[in-house]
């Protein structure tokens, strides 16, 4: 149980184009989703948490007109990243919250996405 | 905010060694510390986790530790083997969470 999936796995693209990213949880309902950025060699870094029904909630230094985040159902989240440029380029990795598995706080972590921009 | 360090950032050991991480964290109020295997190109997977209430946990091979006093926590992989190599990661979370800086971890056969 408690399995995360991402689409695509990897997406190379030019710069100025915009790239969307899926997150979702296959089997369970996921109120709670959790977007992060992970750059070579370092760690993963807490973007935004993505709320169904509501709007995101973006850590500091995170532009929420360019990396919009859309939570609406509770299956799936996707992360749009906007007029990409080849500074965005990196390992984006979703997460989701079971609200039954027992832990109020514990994440499933889906398999990553590798974005390359051009 | 909530801030984990962790150590050492690489770790070396052979076949059949102990290999020890530690994590220490700053918010009294996180709860819940988990452990992370991450594999080259993948998504992080959970490999032991330990809530506030509990002292220690051992899974197998894997154990971890938690002293809420001093806010730092543990990982112990004995008998390692080589498919153990990977990077490690532990977090703190209230509810969201946040990670160390990550161990790279091999171990030699």
């Amino acid at each position: 149980g408690a399995v995360v999936s991402q689409h695509p796995s990897r997406v190379i693209c030019k710069s100025g184009t915009s790239v969307k990213i899926e997150c979702r949880s296959l089997d369970f309902q996921a109120t709670t989703m959790f977007w992060y950025r992970q750059f070579p060699k370092q760690s993963l870094m807490l973007m935004a948490t993505s709320n169904e029904g509501s709007k995101a909630t973006y850590e500091q230094g995170v532009e929420k007109d360019k990396f919009l985040i859309n939570h609406a159902s509770l299956t799936l989240s996707t992360l749009t990243v906007t007029s990409a440029h080849p500074e965005d380029s990196s390992f984006y990795i979703c997460s989701a919250r079971d609200p039954l598995s027992g832990g109020d706080n514990e994440q499933f972590f889906g398999p990553g996405t590798r974005l390359t921009v051009l | 905010g909530e801030n984990v360090e962790q150590h050492p950032s690489t770790l070396s050991v052979q076949e059949g060694d102990s290999a020890v991480i530690k994590c220490t964290y700053s918010d009294s109020a996180s709860n819940y510390f988990p452990w992370y295997k991450q594999e080259l190109g993948k998504g992080p997977q959970l490999i032991i986790d330990i809530r506030s209430n509990v002292g220690e946990k051992k899974d197998q091979r894997i154990a971890v530790t938690l002293n809420k006093t001093a806010k730092h926590f543990s990982l112990h992989i004995t008998e390692t083997q080589p498919e153990d190599s990977a990077v490690y990661f532990c977090a703190a979370s209230i509810l969201d969470m946040r990670f160390g800086a990550g161990t790279r971890l091999t171990v030699k056969p």
